[in-house]
């Protein structure tokens, strides 16, 4: 098992720029989730899913986009970055109660300029 | 949704048990704690978790107050390795599993 696998590790966006977080598990997670980081600060949830076609909004949705079109797949969109959305994004995975230990990503690291 | 409460920072020498506390007053019946850490740059781990008993795994140990009030975290035998930030969590009481997560206490092993 690859576990929680987000690409790009690294990307660099010029303000106005849109762009796709991607995430993928292999774990048959119906739980998974979005998190972002800013610098010396905890996590705060973007979005969630929990299944395939249902998304709902955390704590900090505003300026994102999210989809759930399949139980592996839950991409992030960004559409007209801006330098506030700067930060270290996590995408997480858990099983079917929710209730459960969240699996994480290596993370993606975004910068705006 | 209630709240975590811990300390900022911690030392700790290697090879010696690092506890770790977190007061949550405003728990409610049905919410677990969840301990996760998460070292410079990677993702959170996932640590234990515990409704109202102590549990044990293989990475820590969990005592959890009688009256939820408050829970610490116990690495045994703490190794440069756990030089982390510890997040204490109270899970929400919806069913949709999603943890927030504060700041967290950084935990710093001495050699």
């Amino acid at each position: 098992n690859a576990g929680v696998t987000q690409t790009p590790k690294f990307r660099i966006l010029k303000i106005g720029q849109s762009m796709t977080l991607q995430c993928t598990q292999d774990m048959n997670h119906n739980y998974m989730y979005w998190y972002r980081q800013d610098p010396g600060m905890g996590l705060k949830l973007i979005y969630y899913s929990v299944g395939a076609g249902i998304t709902d909004k955390g704590e900090v949705p505003n300026g994102y986009n999210v989809s759930r079109s399949t139980t592996e797949d839950f991409p992030l969109r960004l559409e007209l970055a801006a330098p506030s959305q700067t930060s270290v994004y996590f995408c997480a995975s858990s099983l079917s109660t929710g209730n459960e230990k969240l699996f994480f990503g290596s993370g993606t690291q975004l910068s705006v300029l | 949704d209630a709240k975590t409460t811990q300390p900022p920072s911690m030392d700790c020498a290697e090879g010696r048990a690092a506890n770790l506390p977190c007061n949550h007053s405003t728990i409610s019946g049905n919410e677990y704690v969840y301990w996760y850490r998460q070292i410079h740059s990677q993702g959170p781990q996932y640590i234990i978790h515990g409704l109202k008993n102590n549990e044990t795994n293989e990475m820590a140990s969990l005592i959890i107050t009688e009256d939820r009030k408050s829970s610490t975290l116990i690495l045994p035998h703490a190794t440069l390795r756990d030089t982390a930030v510890y997040y204490c969590i109270v899970a929400p009481s919806s069913n949709t599993g999603k943890l927030i997560f504060g700041q967290g206490t950084t935990l710093q092993v001495k050699p």
